[in-house]
Order: C-alpha cells, then sequence, then structure tokens
C-alpha cells in the first residue's frame, strides 16, 4: 500500500450506532487531518494531529472523537450520528515543518461517504 | 480570519479549448502559501502545486500553468488544450500558521470542470 488509505469506503448507519473510520498513511508523515466535505460546503478541518497529539479541534461536536495511536494511524470513532453529518470524510497528512516551514502539501485519502439514516 | 473564494462555481467546455479557473484570496499574513488541488469523481484531492507568497514566478507544467499575481491577490489555473480527463473539482487553498506548530489549510469552495468531447 502506498499514500494514505481509507476504511471503510463506503458506510451506512443508523443514527443509534457506533461506528470508526479508519485511516492509514504510508508516506512517513507526521501530522494527520480529518475534514468534513458536504455538498455545497467548502472542505471542513475537523481535527488536526501532530506526532500523535491532538492540536486542533475545529469546534467538532463530541459525537465525532478521533484517536491517533500513533503518527501513521487515525481513527474517526462516531457515535449517536445526526443524518446532516452524512457527508464524505477525508483524511490527510502531511510532513512536519521543512522546506516550506510548515505550509507543506497534504495528501488525500479517497474518503468515507458517510450516510446516516 | 483568512478567506479564499472561487468565484466560478462550474465552468462547461469542449475539449482542446483552454480554459482559466479563479482564485482570490485574502490573509494577513506576510508569508503564506497557496495550493491548487484537483478532485476527480473517485474523490481523492490530488496535490497539483504549492508556491510561496515570495516568488510571484509564474509556473507552467505541461498543459497547466499558474498565475501569481500578488498585487491583486490572486493565484489563477489555466488549463491549455483541455481534455475530457481534467473533467474534475478544483481547489484552491491558502495555507495559515494557526499557532504552535500548528498549519492549515483554507479551501475555496471549488470549481467543478465538465471538459465535453
Amino acid at each position: 500500500e502506498t499514500g494514505v488509505t481509507q476504511t471503510p469506503r463506503h458506510l451506512v448507519m443508523g443514527m443509534t450506532n457506533k461506528k470508526s473510520l479508519k485511516c492509514e498513511q504510508h508516506l512517513g508523515h507526521n501530522a494527520m487531518y480529518w475534514y468534513k466535505q458536504s455538498a455545497k460546503k467548502p472542505l471542513e478541518l475537523m481535527f488536526v494531529y501532530n506526532f500523535k497529539e491532538q492540536t486542533e479541534n475545529n469546534s467538532v461536536p463530541s459525537r465525532f472523537s478521533p484517536e491517533c495511536p500513533n503518527s501513521s494511524h487515525l481513527f474517526l470513532h462516531l457515535h449517536t450520528l445526526q443524518p446532516e453529518d452524512s457527508a464524505l470524510y477525508l483524511c490527510a497528512s502531511s510532513q512536519g515543518p521543512g522546506s516550506a516551514g510548515g505550509h507543506n502539501e497534504q495528501f488525500f485519502g479517497p474518503g468515507t461517504r458517510l450516510t446516516v439514516l | 480570519a483568512q478567506k479564499v473564494t472561487q468565484a466560478q462555481t462550474e465552468i462547461s467546455v469542449v475539449e482542446k479549448e483552454d480554459v482559466t479557473l479563479d482564485c482570490v484570496y485574502e490573509t494577513r499574513d506576510t508569508t503564506y502559501y497557496l495550493f491548487w488541488y484537483k478532485q476527480p469523481p473517485s474523490g481523492e484531492l490530488v496535490f497539483l502545486i504549492r508556491r510561496n507568497s515570495f516568488d510571484e514566478q509564474n509556473e507552467i507544467s505541461g498543459r497547466y500553468s499558474w498565475n501569481f499575481q500578488k498585487s491583486t491577490s490572486s493565484f489563477n489555473f489555466t488549463i491549455t488544450a483541455s481534455q475530457v480527463v481534467d473533467s474534475a473539482v478544483y481547489f484552491c487553498a491558502l495555507s495559515e500558521y494557526s499557532g504552535g506548530s500548528n498549519y492549515k489549510l483554507t479551501f475555496g469552495k471549488g470549481t467543478l470542470l465538465t471538459v465535453n468531447p
């Protein structure tokens, strides 16, 4: 596997279910991100992890719970979601401060298309 | 606050036409980076280019070219001799230093480009 992978690619869940999204990066990066992409809206940054530590929580509801056990893996645990949470959830990774002083390009996974019924 | 505006929501062209995608940004930072990403129907965002605020030279990569004009806060993207495979949503993004060791991207809403045969 190369790049950034995400599983599952598609997920349908009820509002009372608990599920998890998984992201894995094979690029040796030390920062990982969760984004939400809804129809007609810009990409919304949800969480940022640097060296396994959460460094940004963009006012995300507590029904979304991230977990980063190591620099290569990132999870998004979901529980009691609402229909408006249906969206494409994208994971990305980037290298720590380098030639661009931290403004490094992010590499994205293919996303998980989530539908909440 | 940083802001990225992509005024063109959708553009439709015929194959072999040239097309320019507009991007205008706002920032108070003196050092910043601009990016373009492509999102084909598969969903994965593909990195195209990164440009820093001190380098206003235009860049050409094959059929792609970018015009960075600091005076007008614009970073436009031109595809020459468009092809059907260029059909995608294109996002412009601005990198922001958000404190500590954190950097985050602010994305525009994207421009859907459709290239018809």
